[in-house]
Parts: C-alpha cells; sequence; structure tokens
C-alpha cells in the first residue's frame, strides 16, 4: 500500500529537550516536505526536499532542521522545542508529476 | 494579505444539497489548483486537481477555476454526511512540485 507513515503520532514534551519526527514514504517519490498545521493559519511549508542531500526553507524555517540522507526517509528535528511550535505536523511526498500524498500527522504539545 | 484567501466557515447545509467553496489568490503566478479533503485526525487527501483555467468533473465534484479574476470553485452535488470535512484549496508554480500554498480551509458540515 502507498502511504507516508510519521513517527510518533502523538508527542508531548518540554521546552528545550531535542526532537524528532520521522517520515518515510514507499513510493518512490523525489520530493518531500514538511508542514505545520495551526487553526486561522491552515497549513504553513516548513521545508523541503527536492531530491537526496538537497533541501530548501518554507515559509516557516526558524526553529527546525532536516535532513535528507535516503530517499524514502525526510526527519524534521527540533533542537531546542519552544512552546510555540505546538502544533500539528504533517510529513508529504510527491513525485514531478503528481500532487502531494500527505501521511496521518503527528501532534506536538511543547511545555 | 494572505497570498489565498479562504473562508472558514463553518459551513452547514441538508443532505442533497449543492455546496459551493471558494478560493481567491493574488499571484497571477499559480498554474496548478487543487482541492484536498481532510477529515478530523487525518492528513489532507488530494480530491481534486486542475491545470490553468477550465472545468474538471469527477463524479459528484467538480473544480472551475478562473485566472483572469483569480477565483477557484468547488462544487459539490448531491452533499452527503460523509462529505463533512475541512476543504483545503492549494496552488503552485509550474516546475515546483514540492511548494505549495495552502488556504485556511473551510469546515464543511452535511446534516442530515
Amino acid at each position: 500500500e502507498a502511504q507516508v507513515t510519521q513517527n510518533p503520532r502523538y508527542l508531548i514534551t518540554v521546552t528545550g529537550k531535542k526532537l524528532t519526527v520521522t517520515c518515510s514514504q514507499n513510493m518512490n517519490h523525489e520530493y518531500m516536505s514538511w508542514y505545520r498545521q495551526d487553526p486561522g493559519l491552515g497549513l504553513r511549508q516548513i521545508y523541503y526536499s527536492m531530491n537526496v542531500e538537497v533541501t530548501d526553507k518554507g515559509d516557516v524555517p526558524e526553529g527546525y532542521k532536516v535532513s535528507r540522507k535516503e530517499k524514502r526517509n525526510f526527519p524534521l528535528i527540533l533542537e531546542s522545542p519552544s512552546p510555540n511550535q505546538t502544533s500539528l505536523y504533517f510529513c508529504a511526498s510527491s513525485s514531478e508529476y503528481n500532487e502531494q500524498f500527505f501521511g496521518p500527522g503527528t501532534r506536538l504539545t511543547v511545555l | 494579505q494572505k497570498e489565498v484567501e479562504q473562508d472558514p466557515g463553518p459551513l452547514s447545509v441538508p443532505e442533497g444539497a449543492i455546496v459551493s467553496l471558494n478560493c481567491t489568490y493574488s499571484n497571477s503566478a499559480f498554474q496548478y489548483f487543487m482541492w484536498y479533503r481532510q477529515y478530523s485526525r487525518k492528513g489532507p487527501e488530494l480530491l481534486m486537481y486542475t491545470y490553468s483555467s477550465g472545468n474538471k468533473e469527477d463524479g459528484r465534484f467538480t473544480a472551475q477555476v478562473d485566472k483572469s479574476s483569480k477565483y477557484i470553485s468547488l462544487f459539490i452535488r448531491d452533499s452527503q454526511p460523509s462529505d463533512s470535512a475541512t476543504y483545503l484549496c492549494a496552488m503552485r508554480y509550474t516546475g515546483t512540485a514540492s511548494k505549495l500554498t495552502f488556504g485556511t480551509g473551510t469546515r464543511l458540515q452535511v446534516t442530515l
């Protein structure tokens, strides 16, 4: 089954404690992205990757890091999480000719 | 001003009604237009996809793009309770499959 998986699905943490949210896709897609979704603000892109070792900032990259060492994986790293990073996070993947396919989401709470 | 504007709703309609959902945008460089449906506690799923201006129909769903007015619409005919969800419009430039700009979403409730 074609899918994007994210882990964990739910996470409660404290300010400053480094965390990683993993994302994996099994469709051999070149493009992968991370979004955050907040009430009234919609989905905003954090980072995206066009292929292995190629990443670029989206609209709200501050406080986040990403890496793309393998085509299937695109982890999101919060080195020092803060309460304003409490949000619902989505990973997505696509090929050049197909639109984005989203994962199930990770709900993050930073206390 | 946001690049993409979408009325957040909520929009409540009776079963069987025709639903019209809309987005306006400001950047004339957008060429690809999409509608995603998002059920509660789920990720967005692609519903309709249109390139440039025109109409596209898929079952009960019709997507319209009017580039001259910078206005896109999604029509749902014979709406069903299972259509209750948040509908997100999205758009992008040519050659940027990874860079989507979303509207904030319209929450739709179809009642029995």
